[in-house]
């Protein structure tokens, strides 16, 4: 299975300054075939379900703030909340999908400082 | 706009079964992969299983804490996703989404999820 890791377990920010999420695989999960990476963002808000952010490690969803950025190729993943505004508080995870079965990161807690 | 609606869940004693269902609308429901990921009170997310569009022959794969006792099915003329759970254990207690895969050709991440149903296993 891929193990992914991510870093910190939480953070706190402060209003309009920026806040980077690390997350690790255990194996590559770049295909080369279409030279890809199967890596996914959500955020989770209390009492919601996950929302997609980013996919294909940089791909930003429709309709998400491009404050937000997803970076990194192989093994090594960073998303980045560039000006972190109060909405953004939330539990943010990484996921695999190169191979089942899939998997997740423990999440990062993201508050306000 | 997409909608997935799970339904079906409940409190239910360990070894029993119960069968969630996750209602789709505003897409066409056949031509998209569908999966259950679940996330346990206060805990992350766990990947249950998915089962693929028709065009990639309907197949399903499950983690391995599920394979063999729950099952994954479709039915595209109604466009319901459903969820076989048996031989529950305490452990299977979590919420259980439905999701979407975010394309056509791609079934092991996102964009839709339902809001959740609660499956509570407990004597």
């Amino acid at each position: 299975d891929i193990v992914m890791t991510q870093s910190p377990d939480s953070l706190a920010v402060s209003l309009g300054e920026r806040a980077t999420i690390n997350c690790k695989s255990s194996q590559s999960v770049l295909y080369s075939s279409d030279n890809k990476n199967y890596l996914t963002w959500y955020q989770q808000k209390p009492g919601q379900p996950p929302k997609l952010l980013i996919y294909w490690a940089s791909t930003r969803e429709s309709g998400v703030p491009d404050r937000f950025s997803g970076s990194g190729s192989g093994t090594d993943f960073t998303l980045t909340i560039s000006s972190l505004q109060a909405e953004d508080v939330a539990v943010y995870y990484c996921q695999q999908y190169y191979t089942t079965p899939l998997t997740f990161g423990g999440g990062t807690k993201v508050e306000i400082k | 706009e997409v909608q997935l609606v799970e339904s079906g869940g409940g409190l239910v004693q360990p070894g029993r079964s119960l069968r969630l269902s996750c209602s789709a609308s505003g897409f066409t429901f056949g031509d998209f992969a569908m999966s259950w990921v679940r996330q346990a009170p206060g805990k992350g997310l766990e990947w249950v299983g998915f089962i693929r569009n028709k065009a990639y022959g309907g197949a399903t794969e499950y983690a391995a804490s599920v394979k063999g006792r729950f099952t994954i099915s479709r039915d595209d003329s109604k466009s319901i996703a459903y969820l076989q759970m048996n031989s529950l254990k305490t452990e299977d207690t979590a919420v259980y989404y439905c999701t979407r895969g975010i394309d056509k050709a791609v079934a092991g991440t996102w964009d839709y999820w339902g809001r959740g149903t609660l499956v509570t296993v407990s004597s």
